[in-house]
């Protein structure tokens, strides 16, 4: 049981966009704009291509955004590529001894 | 370029102790908080432990509080995790990370991964 809740497949066909949700409490999600995405392709280490709800490190294409809507935080992937194809991974900040949730991971296929 | 490398998984019975380490290069390193996180075979990514820029905060998840201890050497640029009565469950590739700060809200966003290192408990 993941503290944050994440659908467990999306799909898309390419050049279509899709959007992953990503589902926590007023504690976590709610309370701060400290969400991060991760993506991980098949036995790699994950990626940072989201944080701080909306921010982009460098590198990461611009095809990929992210929003925040309440306790609902989402990652976009517009253009969709075939590499793509990844799990995706919320993370949230919350002020407690363990201050790092992450969500179960969303499986994108590329049709 | 910066850096992290993971050793000393291994393969250990239930009950019995194993120590990680990170190397890390390239950036700041006591200006950075660190991470531990775990992915079990086939499943998604689970956060462990966190230790603040300086070592003096650390943070675990529940399942292994009283079990795991975190801790950094900033003059040797090394992370650590001391796990102690390891179970079947506990059995998971272990990834050092890096933190975009140093400390509280600056945790939880990880920009730089090491390629882990795979922990078997049987």
């Amino acid at each position: 049981h993941s503290a944050l809740t994440q659908p467990a497949s999306v799909s898309g066909s390419p050049g279509q966009s899709i959007t992953i949700s990503c589902t926590g409490t007023n504690s976590d999600i709610g309370a701060y704009n400290y969400v991060s995405w991760y993506q991980q392709h098949p036995d790699k280490a994950p990626k940072l291509i989201i944080y701080d709800v909306t921010y982009r490190p460098s590198g990461v294409s611009d095809r990929f955004s992210g929003s925040k809507s309440g306790n609902t935080a989402s990652l976009t992937i517009s253009g969709l590529q075939a590499d793509d194809e990844a799990d995706y991974y919320c993370s949230s900040y919350t002020a407690s001894s363990t201050p790092v949730l992450l969500g179960g991971g969303t499986k994108v296929t590329v049709l | 370029e910066v850096q992290l490398l993971e050793s000393g998984g291994a393969l250990v019975q239930p009950g019995g102790s194993l120590r990680l380490s990170c190397a890390a290069s390239g950036f700041t390193f006591g200006h950075h908080g660190l991470s531990w996180v775990r992915q079990a075979p086939g499943k998604g990514l689970e956060w462990v432990s966190a230790i603040s820029g300086a070592g003096g905060n650390t943070y675990y998840t529940d399942s292994v509080k009283g079990r795991f201890t975190i801790s950094r050497d900033n003059s040797m640029n090394t992370l650590h995790l001391q796990m102690n009565s390891l179970s079947p469950e506990d059995t998971a590739v272990y990834y050092c990370a890096k933190a975009r700060g140093w400390d509280g809200s600056g945790i939880y966003a990880l920009d730089v991964w090491g390629q882990g290192t795979t922990v078997t408990v049987s």
